[in-house]
């Protein structure tokens, strides 16, 4: 079946400028993750949804950033006023979500293939 | 901020070597989560481990939870080319949410 997908995979934008980059989650999937990667580094948390509650926006670096999910299934994480230091690939996940029982802990994540965001 | 650290950052080896990776942290996780990726690609998911003490093994490599759910080794014997990756470490706290580790850049020389 189909994976994550993201879009645009590159994307080079102008100091000042926003951008709006995208995530399709595995379809049926409740949790959806972002994250951002600076070159070679692990992946730095900025966001969670799970199902109808409300996102964990507690790794978002600065209120430029915010993310929506719409109808349970498709995000998209805008950046506003891009600065250079905004620079990295941003990956984005999905999951089943939590196990039942109260084991707290997930279903694996999927990651896409992540977009590589340069600001120039 | 849960800190996961890895250990060591960059690792260069010969063919049939064996090394093992470490991830570190002061902080204790419901879940321990390994993950390869490659350039280009997003994170894959090889092992979970969940219980303290916890050994894995996936063909060539083996994986190693702490008894106090803190920390996890990365085993891997008789290292091939295609071992090559970017290793990363992942702990899953009550609320969910994954803090990934420095990562373990590795290259296995033919």
């Amino acid at each position: 079946g189909a994976g994550v997908s993201q879009s645009p995979s590159n994307k080079v934008t102008e100091k000042g400028k926003d951008v709006e980059l995208r995530c399709d989650p595995i379809s049926g999937h409740t949790a959806l993750y972002w994250y951002r990667q600076s070159l070679g580094q692990g992946l730095e948390f900025l966001i969670y949804f799970q199902g109808n509650s409300a996102p964990d926006k507690s790794g978002l670096p600065s209120d430029r950033f915010s993310a929506e999910r719409t109808g349970g299934s498709v995000s998209t994480l805008t950046i506003q006023r891009t600065q250079q230091e905004d620079s990295a690939v941003y990956l984005c996940a999905s999951s089943l979500g939590p196990l039942a029982g109260g084991f707290s802990r997930s279903y694996e994540q999927y990651f896409g293939p992540g977009t590589r965001l340069t600001v120039t | 901020t849960q800190l996961l650290e890895q250990s060591p950052q960059f690792l260069s080896i010969q063919e049939g070597e064996n090394l093992t990776v470490y991830c570190n942290s002061s902080s204790v996780f419901s879940s321990l989560q390994w993950y390869r990726q490659e350039p280009g690609e997003g994170p894959v998911l090889l092992v979970t481990v969940v219980t303290g003490g916890e050994v894995k093994k996936l063909k060539r490599l083996t994986f190693q939870f702490g008894d106090a759910r803190k920390d996890s080794s990365l085993h891997i014997t008789a290292a091939q080319p295609g071992d090559t990756g970017l290793y990363l470490c992942a702990g899953e706290d009550t609320g969910n949410q994954f803090y990934f580790g420095t990562g373990t850049s590795l290259t296995v020389i033919p």
